[in-house]
């Protein structure tokens, strides 16, 4: 029984194209996240949201939109992919402020060709 | 300086061997300190948190040093499935939600 689950694991796709990502938890957490990890391992926070609310918008291109129907989902629309964009994209959920850690899903890997 | 610093590696040690890992931060607001393990293609997960009084869990003991900005891990008794990418993961008290991760150590541990 997952605690977070991500899908799709792997996506690969056009330049151009628009694709989701969606996460669910399962924990009750009141707190999700996005991060995105390059390819030099780098894990840089892009969205927070807290109860359905935006907490956290990092610098991230306006082609990406987070959307939270509920606590416990949080899915990721990216419009117009390019090169730059192929990483991987993990979600993950906290118990309210992140002082007790991070539950990560298992990641999708967005490769842009 | 960056947020969070650590040294890359790798580290190659034998089992049975005792290695340390450090980390500093930047922002001496930090509230929250953690270490999270991550293997290759796989997603982070908490190894421990750390308590400015050190905690340690079986062969793993984490530290904080508040004066000198910085948190270690110890590893004791390396095992082959100690290898691994070791995050250092700092919250500022800005707010809590945005967590700063480091770019990671990597330990391979041989037979």
């Amino acid at each position: 029984d997952t605690a977070v689950s991500q899908t799709p694991k792997y996506l690969v796709t056009q330049m151009g194209n628009d694709k989701s990502i969606k996460c669910e938890q399962n924990l009750g957490h009141d707190t999700m996240y996005w991060y995105k990890q390059d390819s030099k391992k780098f894990l840089k926070i892009m969205f927070s949201y807290n109860n359905k609310e935006l907490i956290i918008n990092e610098t991230v291109p306006n082609r990406f939109s987070p959307k939270s129907p509920d606590k416990a989902h949080l899915n990721l629309h990216i419009n117009s992919l390019e090169l730059g964009d192929s990483a991987v994209y993990f979600c993950a959920s906290s118990r309210g402020e992140s002082v007790y850690g991070y539950t990560f899903g298992s990641g999708t890997r967005l490769t842009v060709v | 300086r960056k947020e969070v610093e650590q040294d890359p590696g790798p580290f190659n040690v034998p089992e049975g061997a005792t290695v340390a890992f450090n980390c500093t931060y930047s922002n001496s607001a930090s509230q929250s300190f953690f270490w999270y393990r991550q293997d290759c293609r796989k997603e982070p997960k908490l190894l421990m948190s750390v308590y400015s009084s050190g905690n340690e869990d079986g062969r793993f003991t984490a530290q904080l040093n508040r004066a000198s900005q910085y948190i270690s891990l110890l590893i004791r008794d390396s095992k082959l499935s100690d290898s691994a990418t070791y995050l250092c993961v700092v919250t500022p008290n800005t707010g809590g939600f945005k967590t700063i991760f480091g770019a990671g150590t990597r330990l391979f541990v041989k037979a």
